[in-house]
């Protein structure tokens, strides 16, 4: 079945560790989406990649970095300099804003 | 700025009863595409119903519908028939360009 692969399902990191989150979808869409979800509040936008090769930054990108090098794949790079990232991070893909996204299962990341 | 607006962080319902969530939104866009996502305790994201701004027939989808109000943006969400597998938190979200905004979120208790 298609579908969107988060892994791992928890990560824990040290304070000034980088970590990276992984994001793999079968579902051969073009664009792809990171967000971040704090208890109580909405999903905010950290990054997204439109095509192979080319993202943008979201609403909340500083502290974090991606990559789009294969269609498949969306690796989200949590710096040292992310003050905060304790958090519930979910990734998905779209093939036309008409049907919304599909999401992954989400990584859950603490600082330890 | 564009936004969604989610007016009940909480509401409950008994087992088999009706319940609407209240949604508001915010764009100049004139063709965007409405959602409500569903995130039940496992945390995974999974789309409930969808909506096309251009089309004035309110989408239904089993015991889920919506009373689109474009001209109030207004995108409330009907549950009949309640049923304890939809405890959940509930999320509005729209695409007014390329990127999916989502609300607050409402949390749903439905009680035995």
């Amino acid at each position: 079945d298609g579908g969107i692969t988060q892994s791992p399902k928890y990560l824990f990191r040290k304070e000034g560790q980088n970590v990276t989150l992984s994001c793999e979808q079968n579902l051969n869409h073009d664009a792809m989406y990171w967000y971040r979800q704090d208890p109580g509040q909405g999903l905010r936008l950290i990054y997204y990649s439109q095509i192979v090769n080319d993202f943008q930054k979201g609403d909340i990108a500083e502290g974090y970095s991606v990559s789009r090098e294969k269609k498949e794949s969306f690796p989200l790079t949590v710096t040292s300099a992310q003050k905060n990232p304790t958090a519930f991070y979910l990734c998905a893909s779209s093939r036309s804003r008409r049907y919304g996204y599909t999401f992954g299962s989400g990584t859950r990341l603490t600082v330890v | 700025a564009q936004t969604v607006t989610q007016s009940q962080p909480e509401m409950s319902v008994q087992e088999a009863e009706t319940v609407t969530l209240s949604c508001t939104y915010d764009t100049s866009e004139n063709n965007y595409y409405l959602f409500w996502y569903k995130q039940p305790p496992s945390r995974q994201m999974i789309l409930v119903i969808r909506q096309e701004a251009y089309k004035q027939q309110n989408a239904t989808e089993n015991r889920f519908s919506v009373n689109f109000q474009k001209a109030a943006k207004s995108f409330s969400l009907k549950i009949s028939d309640s049923q304890l597998g939809d405890t959940a938190m509930y999320f509005c979200a729209f695409i007014p360009g390329g990127k999916l905004i989502f609300g607050q979120g409402t949390e749903l208790s439905v009680k035995p």
